[in-house]
């Protein structure tokens, strides 16, 4: 069956620029991440959207970052105001529950370059 | 806090040798542990995880990993590497009080087969 897509698979955009990413999960999965993976840092977790319980947004590192769930399904993360810094590879994962022990399955990533 | 550390950045071998990739993780509660690759250019996909029960656990594409309660160790091993293993390897855990479902990674080791 269809995986975890991500689109588009890369953005190169100018310091000061909005981005939106797009993730769509694997149908009938519940939970959805967003992680960013960079040089300097490794693969850092930024946002975890769970059925219709608040999303635990503990891991954005701004205001600058948001990201929404519509209908359960896909889902849109949302670079305000861009940086140099921001320049990552964001994966984004689905998994079947929210359970500590589920496989999340990842998407190939979106490569983002602020120039 | 929860981390994961994983000891090799880069580990050379040779095709056909045997290797072991090492990770340690800190948490005094019970967490689950997991091995993800991540061949170049794509998302990452599960190896191998640990739940519960037996501590030796396979996984896909010959690998095995030990987990080891006292060592708050996972190291994940094949006894003979292909070419086609040449990718990155990072090791996660989820749970121990801190996260909601979100994993922890490692900052990766690569690893690189030669003929």
């Amino acid at each position: 069956g269809a995986g975890v897509s991500q689109s588009p698979s890369n953005k190169v955009t100018e310091k000061g620029k909005d981005v939106e990413l797009r993730c769509d999960p694997i149908s009938g999965h519940t939970a959805l991440y967003w992680y960013r993976q960079s040089l300097g840092q490794g693969l850092e977790f930024l946002i975890y959207f769970q059925g219709n319980s608040a999303p635990d947004k503990s891991g954005l590192p701004s205001d600058r970052f948001s990201a929404e769930r519509t209908g359960g399904s896909v889902s849109t993360l949302t670079i305000q105001r861009t940086q140099q810094e921001d320049s990552a590879v964001y994966l984004c994962a689905s998994s079947l529950g929210g359970g500590l022990q589920e496989t999340q399955y990842f998407g190939p990533g979106t490569r983002l370059l602020v120039l | 806090a929860q981390s994961v550390t994983q000891l090799d950045s880069q580990v050379p071998v040779f095709e056909e040798a045997p290797v072991e990739l090492r990770c340690n993780y800190s948490s005094s509660v019970s967490v689950y542990l997991f091995w993800y690759v991540q061949y170049p250019n794509q998302g990452l996909q599960l190896l191998l995880k640990y739940l519960s029960g037996s501590t030796l656990v396979k996984g896909i594409n010959g690998f095995e990993a030990e987990f080891n309660k006292s060592q708050t160790s996972f190291h994940l091993r094949k006894p003979s590497v292909h070419i086609s293993d040449t990718a990155e390897y990072f090791c996660a855990v989820s749970g121990g009080g801190g996260s909601q479902g979100n994993l922890i990674f490692g900052k990766g080791t690569k690893l690189s087969v030669k003929p």
